[in-house]
């Protein structure tokens, strides 16, 4: 089973601060990397998406690939209230486009 | 609106019994996932299916079946045989075959066992 393994948390910022979640992931065929938040008590929601190595922005929202290091990472800018969530990190196993899940990790921002 | 609908929100079954749980989409997405999130632990994919009328095991499909007989439907049957079925049931759906294609999520549906 491919395996994705995020930093535990949960994780706490100041508002205002910048949030930042790290994922590995072990199968190096993997092609796509997603990340989701879901509120608690509610369903996962994309945010971000990325399939090459680099960055890529979106809003407040930074998304890092190294494929070669097999890591994914999410930058949280300015980190409001709003943003206290689970985060989970999301790869493609590269197998009949299945995704594989890491357990999420909670941030908390305090205001 | 487009979108993935589940119900019920809240299903409560008695041990022995057989659920369905109800996923449907009207996106025009060609495949359909079932996955299960336990506290505190990511999701659990139990089946999918890439086209009517066929459908794959995932990783925890041992006491759940599944039907593919619409494009827009894919419900998930938690049987008796299923131990430990309190969890939260997560659908979603995707559009088209390649990898770079996201999964959009229902709103979930939360059985409980009695």
């Amino acid at each position: 089973q491919k395996e994705v393994e995020q930093n535990s948390g949960p994780l706490s910022v100041p508002e205002g601060a910048i949030a930042s979640l790290n994922c590995t992931y072990s199968d190096r065929g993997s092609q796509s990397f997603f990340w989701y938040r879901q509120y608690s008590g509610k369903s996962p929601e994309l945010i971000m998406f990325i399939y090459s190595n680099g960055d890529k922005e979106d809003g407040r929202f930074t998304a890092q690939l190294n494929k070669a290091s097999q890591y994914v990472s999410l930058l949280i800018r300015d980190s409001q209230p709003s943003d206290s969530a689970t985060y989970l990190c999301a790869v493609n196993s590269g197998d009949d486009y299945k995704l594989s899940f890491g357990a999420g990790t909670t941030v908390t921002v305090r205001a | 609106d487009g979108g993935i609908t589940q119900s019920p929100k809240y299903l409560f079954r008695k041990e022995g019994q057989n659920v369905t749980l109800s996923c449907e989409q009207n996106l025009n997405h060609d495949a359909m996932y079932w996955y299960r999130q336990d506290p505190g632990q990511g999701l659990r994919l139990i089946y999918y299916s890439q086209i009517v009328n066929d459908f794959q095991k995932g990783d925890i499909a041992e006491g759940y079946s599944v039907s593919r007989e619409k494009k827009e439907s894919f419900p998930l049957t938690v049987t008796s045989a299923q131990k430990n079925p309190t969890a939260f049931y997560l659908c979603a759906s995707r559009r088209g075959q390649g990898a770079y294609n996201e999964q959009f999520f229902g709103p979930g549906t939360r059985l409980t066992v009695l």
